[in-house]
């Protein structure tokens, strides 16, 4: 157990919807990460917040945001959903949100979008 | 730009045999290297890192990786595969300069009895 947790475990929803997935980082972490792992597209980093505040982008779409609240968990919202949008989102989190941290990683949040 | 290959995308090996997974990193400066691994419907667990010193790391379920500069390599190897150890193997590199954390696409374990 990573200590990093993520609701809901699964989703199903249809396209057009609007989704809003969950995580809760280890106690301590002050950075959270999201990651979309898809069977074509492998585990790709999403965006990074540290201590509330936006960090790094990777390749995130538009439709989708995200959010680090005062108590450090976070939020990604996914919107206008599309087919291809079903997959496997990961959060992990890091005591400092530097490139030396070890990330710790959630179960991840199974999306199926119809 | 930082980026991770890893060449092979499948390997079967027999249990009880010797496992090598390849990874080849591209960074500017010295990197922080790491190996997880994800069992099927699981998240990613970390293996080992390396940061500095020893180019031998030494990790949990009895995987070590090797840094090697000259070949911008780190591999993953293990003495005697045991069939727990099937799962997708993962390489990754983060960096003291910006923030992002690369991972590579990742190879899928067989291990047959």
């Amino acid at each position: 157990d990573s200590g990093v947790t993520q609701t809901p475990k699964h989703l199903i929803t249809a396209t057009g919807q609007r989704v809003t997935l969950r995580c809760s980082p280890r106690s301590g972490d002050l950075s959270v990460y999201w990651y979309q792992q898809s069977l074509d597209q492998g585990l790709q980093f999403l965006i990074q917040y540290y201590n509330g505040e936006e960090r790094a982008k990777g390749n995130i779409l538009e439709r989708f945001s995200a959010q680090q609240f005062p108590d450090l968990h976070s939020e990604l919202n996914l919107s206008s959903l599309e087919l291809g949008d079903s997959a496997l989102y990961f959060c992990a989190s890091s005591a400092y949100g530097t490139g030396a941290d070890t990330q710790y990683f959630g179960p991840g949040t199974r999306l199926t979008v119809l | 730009a930082q980026s991770v290959t890893q060449p092979d995308i499948h390997i079967t090996v027999s249990e009880g045999a010797s496992l090598e997974l390849r990874c080849n990193y591209s960074y500017g400066a010295t990197p922080y290297l790491f190996w997880y691994v994800q069992s099927p419907g699981q998240g990613l667990q970390l293996l080992l890192k390396y940061f500095s010193g020893d180019t031998l790391v030494q990790g949990i379920k009895g995987f070590e990786a090797e840094f090697k500069r000259s070949q911008s390599s780190f591999n993953l190897r293990k003495p005697s595969v045991h069939w727990s150890d099937a799962a997708e193997y993962f390489c990754a590199v983060g960096g003291n300069t910006g923030n992002q954390f690369y991972f590579g696409t990742g190879t899928s374990l067989t291990v047959i009895p």
